[in-house]
């Protein structure tokens, strides 16, 4: 199957600071990708769409202006968290569909944030 | 709005015994389901997906479906499940079109002993 990559795959950071996470898609061409959250033994959770060349929409409740979303091609698109706090601490997940053949949502191996 | 719903939180077999894990979905339009696994440690991986079609799909690893639609449902099954079946069980959701998202339910996890 397709493969999307995200980097890094974890990261520890200090509060206030921002950390940036991508996730690529690999072979294939991705109008629209995903980001998830995730909290321990629980789902995943979406917090926005987003794509490529315009505004991502996010979920209700996601906070646009902390979580900044960019999908400046077809085969990247980053998260941001912006002044980061431990509460942001989480499990984030993107993915991507190919849009040339749109049967399933890849997925990237995830990123583990820690906030301290 | 759409939501899915995996009822067994935990489940814990013997190896070889079968295994079926429920999934209901609320959402009156043309849906597409997926089960998706995540082993520990790694990343989301598709198990199956049903589109249209037979409704008892098969999937990787000896898994497979079926899409009941009068009862919303799209359980999971393995005849007889191995040690190396222990993972996150997610059944997910989306719409119709290609910039439909995907909604999860909230995952089993699957633990088979020896």
């Amino acid at each position: 199957g397709a493969v999307v990559s995200q980097h890094p795959s974890w990261v520890i950071c200090k509060s206030g600071t921002s950390v940036k996470i991508e996730c690529r898609s690999l072979d294939f061409q991705a109008t629209t990708m995903f980001w998830y959250r995730q909290f321990p033994k629980q789902s995943l959770m979406l917090m926005a769409t987003s794509n490529e060349g315009s505004k991502a929409t996010y979920e209700q409740g996601v906070e646009k202006d902390k979580f900044l979303i960019n999908h400046a091609s077809l085969t990247l698109s980053t998260l941001t968290v912006t002044s980061a706090h431990p509460e942001d601490s989480s499990f984030y997940i993107c993915s991507a569909r190919d849009q040339g053949t749109d049967t399933e949502a890849f997925f990237g191996q995830g990123t583990r944030l820690t906030v301290v | 709005a759409q939501s899915v719903s995996q009822h067994n939180h935990h489940v814990i077999l013997s190896e070889a015994a079968s295994l079926e894990l429920g999934c209901n979905y609320s959402y009156g339009g043309t849906v597409n389901l997926f089960w998706y696994v995540q082993y520990p440690g790694q990343h989301l991986q598709l198990l199956l997906k049903y589109f249209s079609g037979d409704p008892l799909v098969k999937g990787i690893k000896g898994f497979e479906a079926e899409f009941i639609k009068s009862k919303f449902s799209f359980n999971l099954r393995k005849p007889s499940v191995q040690w190396s079946d222990t993972a996150e069980y997610f059944c997910a959701v989306r719409l119709t079109g290609t910039a439909s998202k995907l909604t999860f339910g909230t995952g089993t996890r699957l633990q088979v002993t020896l």
